[in-house]
Order: structure tokens, then C-alpha cells, then sequence
């Protein structure tokens, strides 16, 4: 089983609406994080989360939320969605352990595409 | 803020030779640099990494060397092989964050 899942993997869905995109991970990481990739952008950071209590604003938050529902999981939600949000978004998390060096395991990706 | 910037030039090489791969940062230097390695429809696999205070870090066929006098990392794949196709990342450890380069496809032909 992958360590990191994301669902949906893909979605398309129309402009104004509310979506949700999830994650969860087995690695037992306290720290995750959402990120966006556009072509020629790279990926850019929306939101992270270093512990279920702590919730940080990433490069690109804005029309963005998150949910750090337990240590295994964080939600993104797009509260009304835009065609400017259309992109592939990854979920990815690290293990504070290693202290500052901070690799990152990736899930597979949500491809979305507002309409 | 700072920029992770990569040749967005597609690298097209052939088999058996070596790949060099770029990543150049602005401002200021990074704790660490990252490589990933991205396939297509796929998240990012982690490769390597480098402090700041290292020259030059090895694992198998890939090397990558750190210099913060041109503010530059490379990235080598030596003998190289179609199966090392793919895009590749440079990521910078900036405090609890990292920030990404674009990427850089490398193309190897047999």
C-alpha cells in the first residue's frame, strides 16, 4: 500500500463550487503539506502543518483552507472554486526527525480542473 | 523571497554519457539542496541531498555538488540509461520549508 494516498485523483468540477481534496499517510509523519503544480511554476506551497495544533499559510493560500484532521490526515478545501485553480495538486509529508534536512514523501497527485 | 531557478530547456542526451543537470538560487543560500525525480502523472521521488557546508555528495550514479560562491547547484547521472527519462527537481531547505525549482526534463536516447 502507498504510504501517501490522495483522493480524488482526478476531478473536474464547475466555477463556485466547494471541493474537497484528501490525504492520508502511514509513515507517521507529524509534518504535511499541500502544494499546487503549474507548468513552468514548479510546485509552490499552499499550506503546511507541523502538528495536528498548528496550521501555517504556505506561498499561495489565498482561496484556500486545510483541515488537519488527525496526524494521518489533512484536507484541502477550495471554497468556491475558480478556472485559475485548475492544476495538479500534491500532498506530501517529512519526518522532523532528520531535524532541518526535511525530505518530503509525495502522494500521487489530485489532478483538478474547474470549468 | 527566494527563487530556485532551473534551465526550462528539455536536456537531450545519449545513452551510456553523462547528464548535467543545473539549479541556480537567488539571494540567500539554502541549508540544504534537494533533488527529486518526477515521472508523468506521478509525485516527486526523492534522490539526494546536500548541505551547505558540503562540496559534493555521491549515491550510486548520481553526484551533485553544491556552490555557493556561484550560488549553483549540478546534478550528475553518469551512464546514463533511457529508464533515467524524467523531470527532474532541485528544491532549496529554506528554515521548515522548501522551495522548488521548475524542473528539467532529461531525455536519454539508446
Amino acid at each position: 500500500d502507498a504510504d501517501v494516498t490522495q483522493t480524488p485523483r482526478n476531478r473536474i468540477t464547475k466555477t463556485g463550487k466547494r471541493i474537497m481534496l484528501e490525504c492520508s499517510q502511514t509513515k507517521g509523519h507529524d509534518r504535511m503539506y499541500w502544494y499546487r503544480q503549474d507548468p513552468g511554476l514548479g510546485l509552490r506551497l499552499i499550506y503546511y502543518s507541523f502538528d495536528v495544533k498548528d496550521i501555517n499559510k504556505g506561498e499561495i493560500s489565498d482561496g484556500y483552507s486545510v483541515s488537519r484532521q488527525a496526524q494521518a490526515k489533512f484536507s484541502l478545501s477550495l471554497e468556491s472554486a475558480i478556472p485559475n485553480q485548475t492544476a495538479l495538486y500534491f500532498c506530501a509529508t517529512s519526518d522532523f526527525s532528520g531535524g532541518l534536512y526535511n525530505e518530503q514523501f509525495f502522494g500521487p497527485g489530485t489532478r483538478l480542473t474547474v470549468l | 523571497s527566494q527563487k530556485i531557478e532551473q534551465n526550462s530547456e528539455a536536456l537531450n542526451i545519449q545513452e551510456g554519457k553523462t547528464a548535467t543537470l543545473t539549479c541556480n538560487y537567488t539571494n540567500y543560500s539554502p541549508a540544504y539542496l534537494q533533488w527529486y525525480r518526477q515521472d508523468p502523472g506521478r509525485g516527486p521521488v526523492f534522490l539526494l541531498l546536500i548541505r551547505e557546508n558540503e562540496k559534493e555528495k555521491r549515491k550510486e550514479r548520481l553526484k551533485v555538488t553544491f556552490d555557493t560562491t556561484l550560488k549553483q547547484s549540478l546534478f550528475h547521472i553518469t551512464a546514463s540509461q533511457p529508464a533515467d527519462s524524467a523531470t527532474y527537481l532541485c528544491a532549496g531547505t529554506y528554515g521548515n520549508k522548501l522551495v522548488f525549482g521548475a524542473g528539467t526534463i532529461l531525455r536519454v536516447k539508446s
